[in-house]
């Protein structure tokens, strides 16, 4: 079954704790992307890859690391959480970048 | 940067009724999408219309595209109560490798 998978679905932590959460897709796609959603605000691109090892910041891209070392993997790290990091987060992936894109089911992420 | 917005904000109807959405973007686009996000889960995949076709369906759904008004409609025929969820437009920036997301319409059909 085609899927994007992110773990973990739920997290709480503290400030200033590393935290990583994981993405992976099954079907080869090339273009991945992280997006935090939240109320009023709609879905906003924290950081997207066009292919392994090529990344570039979206529009929300301060306090966030990604790494593309695989074509199926896409992690998104914050080294550092502050509370204005609590919000809900996709990863999603396609082919290309305007294609049909396929979501995770989300991580929705307390920093306290 | 947004580029698609939806109108309205929200919208409650009665099951069986038509539910039309509006979305209204700003640049040249090559395509336009439109996507289901029921209640905190992940988006879901609808419809993808293409810059240089003005009408696609599929099943219930109906999708328009006006490029000279930069707008696009959104028409689910026959509502039922699982259709209760955000809907989203999608658009590109021509040239640009990247999706960008109106805020989106919540949708709620009263059984």
């Amino acid at each position: 079954e085609a899927q994007v998978t992110q773990n973990p679905r739920y997290l709480i932590t503290v400030t200033g704790k590393k935290l990583t959460v994981t993405c992976s897709q099954n079907m080869n796609h090339e273009y991945m992307s992280w997006y935090r959603q939240d109320p009023g605000l709609g879905l906003r691109q924290i950081y997207y890859s066009m292919n392994v090892e090529v990344t570039d910041k979206g529009d929300v891209p301060e306090g966030y690391k990604v790494s593309r070392k695989e074509k199926r993997n896409f992690p998104l790290i914050l080294e550092s959480p502050s509370p204005n990091q609590t919000s809900l987060y996709f990863c999603a992936s396609s082919q290309k970048g305007n294609t049909e894109a396929f979501f995770g089911q989300g991580t929705r992420l307390t920093v306290v | 940067s947004q580029q698609g917005e939806e109108d309205p904000q929200a919208l409650s109807i009665q099951e069986g009724e038509n539910a039309t959405m509006n979305c209204s973007y700003k640049t040249s686009i090559n395509n336009l999408q439109w996507y289901r996000q029921n209640s905190g889960r992940g988006l879901v995949h609808l419809i993808l219309i293409r810059s240089n076709e003005r009408e696609k369906h599929s099943g219930r759904l109906r999708v328009t595209l006006d490029t000279s008004k930069k707008s696009s409609s959104l028409l689910i025929t026959a509502s039922r109560a699982a259709d209760t969820a955000s809907y989203f437009c999608a658009t590109d920036d021509q040239g640009a490798q990247k999706l960008v997301f109106g805020q989106g319409t919540r949708l709620t059909i009263n059984p």
